[in-house]
């Protein structure tokens, strides 16, 4: 499979849940990224990891926790949400940590928290 | 600080007509890489084009152009003969050396009307 997959696409959980969003590429990609998008606003940039380091963490709240256990797979671990946390989450990959090449994104996962 | 700003937020055209969307871009550093990218309902962003700071020439990719000119900061582009397809919001990026993020423009909603 070619691009950045992203599972599940929609999710709906309660402020209680724990839940994970998984992102996958294998494009022999260097770096890869969450970005959240809101309605009205614009893509935020959440968490970078280059070579499987986090370096960049955009004053997220610790409700979200990122993970990547290899330069494959990113993981977005998700408790105790609130409402406004509700969004479509993106994943993206790039050859380069400064993404100079450019993104390649995943199709996102709809997230509802009720 | 880097910044871009497109100042379009919708644009509504019928099909086969001609359509530019704006985009200007603040930095003060001289190396820099601008990009466009396609969301369609879908969700996923699609990388569209790339260009940098040193490469001014205009680029034509089927029915789609782009016009950078470094002396008004801008880096537009034209959709030219419209489809349905197209209707997506579309938005223009920077990035620049040295840097973990890629600042995008808040994205203008293209709709193509048949």
């Amino acid at each position: 499979e070619t691009g950045v997959t992203q599972t599940p696409r929609h999710l709906v959980m309660g402020m209680t849940n724990k839940k994970s969003l998984k992102c996958e590429q294998h494009l022999g990609h260097n770096a890869m990224y969450w970005y959240k998008q809101s309605a009205k606003k614009p893509l935020e940039l959440m968490f970078v990891y280059s070579l499987e380091e986090r370096v960049e963490n955009n004053s997220v709240p610790s409700r979200f926790s990122p993970e990547c256990p290899n330069s494959s797979h990113l993981f977005l671990h998700l408790h105790t949400l609130q409402p406004e946390d509700s969004a479509l989450y993106l994943c993206a990959s790039s050859q380069d940590q400064g993404a100079l090449l450019g993104y390649t994104f995943g199709s996102g996962t709809r997230l509802t928290v009720v | 600080a880097q910044k871009v700003t497109q100042a379009q937020t919708e644009i509504s055209v019928v099909e086969k007509e001609d359509v530019t969307l704006d985009c200007v871009y603040e930095t003060r550093d001289t190396t820099y890489y601008l990009f466009w990218y396609k969301q369609p309902p879908s969700g996923e962003l699609v990388f569209l084009i790339r260009r940098n700071s040193f490469d001014e020439q205009n680029e034509i990719s089927g029915r789609y152009s782009w016009n950078f000119q470094k002396s008004t900061s801008s880096f537009n582009f034209t959709i030219t003969a419209s489809q349905v397809v197209d209707s997506a919001v579309y938005f223009c990026a920077l990035s620049v050396t040295g840097g973990f993020k890629t600042i995008f423009g808040a994205g203008t909603r293209l709709f193509v009307k048949a």
